[in-house]
């Protein structure tokens, strides 16, 4: 099966600080990645779109300058929360659909908890 | 912005007894998955139903589909206390690559 995995689990930061997220697809190249965010008892919510040496696309409402992506590799894409606050305490959750895979499938990552203090 | 709505939004059940949750789309789908996320864990893939099927089962699982009222249910036959989790319905939109999630029910079941 398609493995992703995401780097922390769980982080605790003080306000103000930024945090790095890494997403990774261990067994396949991902040409898209995409960043969920899940507020506690609500739905996933899509964030941005992730390509492969290109920039993201980002979803209405959604600040790129303060949710900084990047995917470098065929593997990796990274979700920077920068200046972070209490209201961006949340679950963040990635996906990656498999390159060369015909029709529409996405592997999700097992989620990385923010608390900002 | 989420694809539909689902209902009940949560749900209590005694052991053994069936689960039954609804899903609501607004667009034309080519699939329509359910998902199984136990609290502050990641998600778990349950079933895919394709838009030219009308009912699927896997398991204790059982996914209907009726396109022409764009929903759908996912029945849980003889439910254990192992089944509590929040289960949502996702698709595509026409366009979109990244799946839109449904806002999920919350299942318990007690033992």
């Amino acid at each position: 099966g398609a493995v992703v995995s995401q780097h922390p689990s769980w982080v605790i930061c003080k306000s103000g600080t930024s945090v790095k997220i890494e997403c990774r697809s261990l067994d396949f190249q991902a040409t898209t990645m995409f960043w969920y965010r899940q507020f506690p008892k609500q739905s996933l919510m899509l964030m941005a779109t992730s390509n492969e040496g290109s920039k993201a696309t980002y979803e209405q409402g959604v600040e790129k300058d303060k949710f900084l992506i990047n995917h470098a590799s065929l593997t990796l894409s990274t979700l920077t929360v920068t200046s972070a606050h209490p209201e961006d305490s949340s679950f963040y959750i990635c996906s990656a659909r498999r390159r060369g895979l015909a029709g529409n499938e996405q592997f999700f990552g097992p989620g990385t908890r923010l608390t900002v203090l | 912005s989420q694809q539909g709505e689902e209902d009940p939004q949560a749900l209590s059940i005694q052991e053994g007894e069936n689960a039954t949750m609804n899903c609501s789309y607004k667009t034309s789908i080519n699939n329509l998955q359910w998902y199984r996320q136990n609290s502050g864990r990641g998600l778990v893939h349950l079933i895919l139903i394709r838009s030219n099927e009308r009912e699927k089962h896997s398991g204790r699982l059982r996914v209907t589909l009726d396109t022409s009222k764009k929903s759908s249910s996912l029945l849980i036959t003889a439910s254990r206390a192992a089944d509590t989790a929040s289960y949502f319905c996702a698709s595509y939109y026409t366009g979109r690559r990244a799946l839109t999630f449904g806002s999920g029910t919350r299942l318990q079941v007690q033992p």
